[in-house]
């Protein structure tokens, strides 16, 4: 079965330099979710779109930016990169289906993009 | 607001042994609940699910069980391996299209 994929795999950035990380959701899925993990860290996450529509925003910083397209992929742009920034970024997506809250879906994970700013 | 608590780890168990790894929740309303597994070096695995009170999710070994009364999913297995060395992270979500909160996350360590 598809999953989510992301590229690239693995990014190497220096310090004010810009980044952008892809996600191509599982086909017919909607919803696309990212996320930030830290070494060690939780996810912690950073915006979602829905529809190609921001849905729900966590804590990403200004300097980051992110869309839905028309193809419902989704791309993480990054600029003024700092050390700080260095993670896995992580996409998901979901699919949302019917009209009650309990026809709710889990959202599956794709394997990550590891950026390391140097 | 939505959270979910989890023991701290690291957890380290021989091989055979008993798992629990416990989870609590804060959510208004009516979430699904989750356990996902993060092998070194890997994404994220769904690794069981649970969508309303009662519900047990089960797989590969792994046990939780929705607990609306106690706001609990507490992971168990009967019988560790080594290969079972990973961190877990308990989540819930909450209405369609609602983003997944994490737990802190377990690390397990199982030794032979």
């Amino acid at each position: 079965a598809a999953g989510v994929i992301q590229s690239p795999r693995h990014l190497i950035k220096e310090k004010r330099e810009t980044a952008t990380l892809k996600c191509y959701p599982i086909p017919r899925h909607d919803t696309v979710y990212w996320y930030q993990q830290g070494p060690g860290q939780d996810p912690q996450f950073l915006i979602s779109f829905y529809e190609k529509m921001q849905s729900d925003k966590g804590s990403i910083p200004d300097r980051f930016s992110a869309q839905q397209f028309s193809d419902y992929h989704s791309e993480l742009n990054m600029s003024s990169l700092e050390l700080g920034d260095s993670a896995l970024y992580f996409c998901a997506s979901s699919l949302v289906v019917g009209v009650r809250e309990e026809t709710n879906t889990e959202a599956f994970f794709g394997q990550g993009t590891r950026l390391t700013v140097v | 607001g939505n959270s979910v608590t989890q023991m701290e780890g690291p957890v380290t168990l021989s091989e055979e042994a008993f798992l629990t790894i416990n989870c609590t929740y804060t959510a208004t309303g009516y979430p699904s609940l989750f356990w996902y597994v993060q092998y070194p070096g890997e994404g994220l695995q769904l690794l069981l699910k649970a969508t309303k009170a009662d519900d047990k999710g089960s797989n590969k070994g792994f046990e939780a069980t929705y607990r609306k009364e106690t706001t609990s999913f507490h992971l168990e297995k009967g019988s560790v391996q080594v290969s079972d060395s990973a961190v877990y992270f308990c989540a819930l979500k909450k209405e369609r299209g609602f983003k997944t909160i994490f737990g802190a996350g377990t690390r397990l360590f199982v030794k032979a």
